[in-house]
């Protein structure tokens, strides 16, 4: 089956520390959108690109975040600087826009700032 | 625009009782609908989806569920409950005209009682 691969998949690090996230989304999907799952907030979109492109970023905090697809096999989220507040599991997902096979996920980062 | 409302955030059920976990949608368009299923310390994965064929769709674990566009619900029914279908469960809508764009629910969180 076709996977869409996250690293790291554990991550710590002190406050004030960059974290990035890596994403490689299945072959030949055209859409990556980047998710934070946490207890209190649930499932929570942060940003999201078509064709490398990106269509919304509004989910995320703009000082800190910044998400990227340098290429169309490859995405990355970035916080610079990180806080204990973004402790959070970082899911990515992929699809192919126009059809209707769901969203492919990573099995996700867990980040722990501390 | 579109929207989903998980009714009941924590079901709890006796192995081999019937699981029911309720699904409201709202859609300005025909919808895309789905159901996913995220396991402990894994990302989410598809359950099922409903495309405009047959309104009950079937997937995979014994679930299924029927597309009731009177009601505008999704409900994901599971004759006999397993301890292993203990999990979250995400409903999911999309118009698929958005940059395939689905909006999730909260999730429901289903225990099985031995």
């Amino acid at each position: 089956d076709a996977r869409v691969t996250q690293t790291p998949r554990h991550k710590v690090t002190e406050m004030g520390q960059e974290v990035t996230m890596r994403c490689q989304p299945i072959l030949g999907h055209n859409t990556v959108f980047w998710y934070r799952q946490t207890m209190m907030q649930g499932l929570e979109l942060l940003a999201y690109f078509r064709n490398r492109a990106p269509l919304d970023d509004s989910g995320m905090p703009k000082d800190r975040f910044s998400a990227e697809m340098p290429d169309a096999t490859l995405a990355t989220l970035k916080i610079q600087p990180s806080e204990p507040r973004d402790s959070a599991v970082y899911f990515c997902a992929s699809v192919l826009t126009g059809s209707n096979y769901g969203y492919t996920f990573g099995s996700g980062t867990r980040l722990t700032v501390v | 625009a579109q929207s989903v409302t998980q009714l009941g955030s924590h079901v709890s059920v006796s192995e081999g009782a019937l699981v029911l976990l309720r699904c409201n949608y709202s859609s300005s368009v025909p919808p895309y609908l789905f159901w996913y299923v995220q396991y402990p310390n894994q990302g989410l994965q598809l359950l099922l989806k409903y495309t405009s064929a047959a309104t009950l769709v079937k997937g995979i674990n014994g679930f299924e569920a029927e597309f009731k566009k009177s009601e505008t619900s999704f409900h994901l029914t599971k004759p006999s409950a397993h301890m292993s279908d203990a999990a979250e469960y995400f409903c999911a809508v999309s118009d698929n005209t958005n940059a395939g764009k689905s909006t999730f629910g909260d999730g429901t969180t289903l225990t099985v009682k031995p």
